[in-house]
């Protein structure tokens, strides 16, 4: 029962790369988030994804851009990684509905030189 | 846009003494979750609040939501070790079924 997984873990990028993390759920969830985690700023939303098919802006979008391939699998892009995109990134996925809690992956520790 | 405020940033407490974080919101909320994140791992989700006023305990936590639906609190008695963290509070607005807005944590150390 993995729930939701990550990968990578970690990478190390170099300013303009490109890199996709990526995201699936086994819990049957439609929707999907995805979150940056900085120190003193707490959880911010780059992207998220009520359902399948649909996806929107969060709190941070820029220089971010995400696909929902199915129901269980969403994925982040980076086209050109800045230094400022140093972060841990998390995803979570969620049953519809406002009362329902997000369940988070492990993260990816991404650092860009 | 919503943003939710949370105090302490950093709690260090000696074990067995009790604390308190608190969460605000600069608008009213539909529900507030609770979330803790142990180091170098990830949030995981504590309990849910919805209704004014509420006040729900899990042992020796006690959540509560404030009677206006703008605020809420985490206290925790007899601190144990096995309580360092980070716990957030994440929002919900009421116009917005799938957004949680998250406060900044309040990180929890204990002294032996």
């Amino acid at each position: 029962n993995a729930g939701v997984t990550q990968t990578p873990k970690f990478q190390v990028l170099k300013t303009g790369q490109s890199m996709t993390l990526q995201c699936a759920q086994d819990m049957n969830h439609n929707s999907m988030y995805w979150y940056r985690q900085d120190p003193g700023m707490g959880l911010r939303l780059i992207y998220y994804s009520a359902s399948e098919g649909t996806t929107d802006k969060g709190e941070v979008p820029n220089g971010y851009n995400v696909s929902r391939l199915n129901k269980r699998e969403f994925s982040l892009r980076l086209e050109s990684a800045a230094p400022s995109q140093t972060s841990v990134y998390f995803c979570a996925s969620s049953l519809t509905g406002y009362n329902q809690p997000q369940h988070f992956g492990d993260g990816t520790r991404l650092s860009i030189l | 846009g919503q943003q939710v405020m949370q105090i302490p940033q950093y709690q260090h407490v000696q074990e067995g003494e009790d604390f308190t974080t608190y969460c605000n919101s600069s608008t009213t909320l539909s529900n507030i979750q609770w979330y803790k994140q142990r180091p170098g791992g990830h949030p995981v989700f504590l309990i849910q609040l919805v209704k004014s006023g509420e006040v729900k305990k899990q042992k020796r936590l006690t959540f509560q939501f404030g009677e206006a639906k703008k605020n809420s609190s985490l206290h925790i008695t007899a601190t144990q070790t096995t309580d360092v963290g980070t716990y957030f509070c994440a929002g919900r607005e009421i116009s917005n079924d799938y957004k949680l807005s998250f406060g900044a944590g309040t990180t929890v150390t204990v002294r032996a």
